[in-house]
């Protein structure tokens, strides 16, 4: 059974950093791309970043380029989320994701974690 | 850009239920996906290719599509039916692109 335990979110302050984690379990891990998905409090979701199975590549939604860095340890079956300047608009569950597909990067996505809270607030 | 409509649908169990998704622009329909989320739950996958079931995914549940239009039918609503769905289109990669969601409320 496919596992994602997400970890790491809380209250940080705007212009503050935070890391968060993924651990994942039941499937071949370096074999699939994973995704961090958010959800602001009462809205939909927002795709902000992916990175492949090998970690060769990584993308970024705009709303998070140059703030967020995505990374993954194969050797520890974690993702892994690097946030800094973090602001207000930030404040979100944050969930990952992994894909459907080892082959092809167009492939929607089939398991989920249950989310990790951040929240960017004085 | 995917919008959903409407963005609230009142039903009861029973009933028929079907949930729009239009893209601004033509798709591949064979890249969109519907997802089922409750409340204080993760997005679960329920469609994916526009029509194809996800694994364990009930046979009332079905999907459909033409070129910018694509549809969620539910046939029987049960009453764990009840939740916010949202499509994506996951034909852009590496972007992925979800639909602002419908609620599907009793």
């Amino acid at each position: 059974e496919v596992q994602l335990l997400e970890s790491g979110g809380g209250l940080v302050q705007p212009g503050g950093s935070l890391r968060l984690s993924c651990e994942a379990s039941g499937f071949s891990f370096d074999s699939y791309g994973l995704n961090w998905v958010r959800q602001a409090p009462g809205k939909g979701l927002e795709w902000i970043s992916v990175i492949t199975g090998n970690a060769k590549s990584v993308y970024y939604a705009d709303s998070v380029e140059g703030r967020f860095t995505i990374s993954r340890d194969n050797s520890k079956n974690t993702l892994y989320l690097h946030m800094n300047h973090l602001r207000p608009e930030d404040t979100a569950l944050y969930f990952c994701a992994k894909e459907l597909s080892s082959i092809t990067r167009d492939t929607p996505f089939d398991s989920w974690g249950q989310g990790t809270r951040v929240t960017v607030s004085s | 850009v995917l919008t959903q409509s409407p963005a609230i649908l009142s039903l009861s169990p029973g009933e028929r239920a079907t949930l729009s998704c239009r893209a601004s622009q033509s798709v591949n329909s064979n890249y969109i996906a519907w997802y089922q989320q409750k409340v204080g739950q993760a997005p679960r996958l329920l469609i994916y290719g526009a029509s194809r079931r996800a694994s364990g995914i009930p046979d009332r549940f079905s999907g459909s599509a033409s070129e910018t239009d694509f549809t969620l039918t539910i046939s029987r609503l049960e009453p764990e039916d009840f939740a916010v769905y949202y499509c994506q289109d996951y034909g852009n990669s590496p972007m992925f692109i979800f639909g602002q969601g419908t609620e599907l409320e009793i």
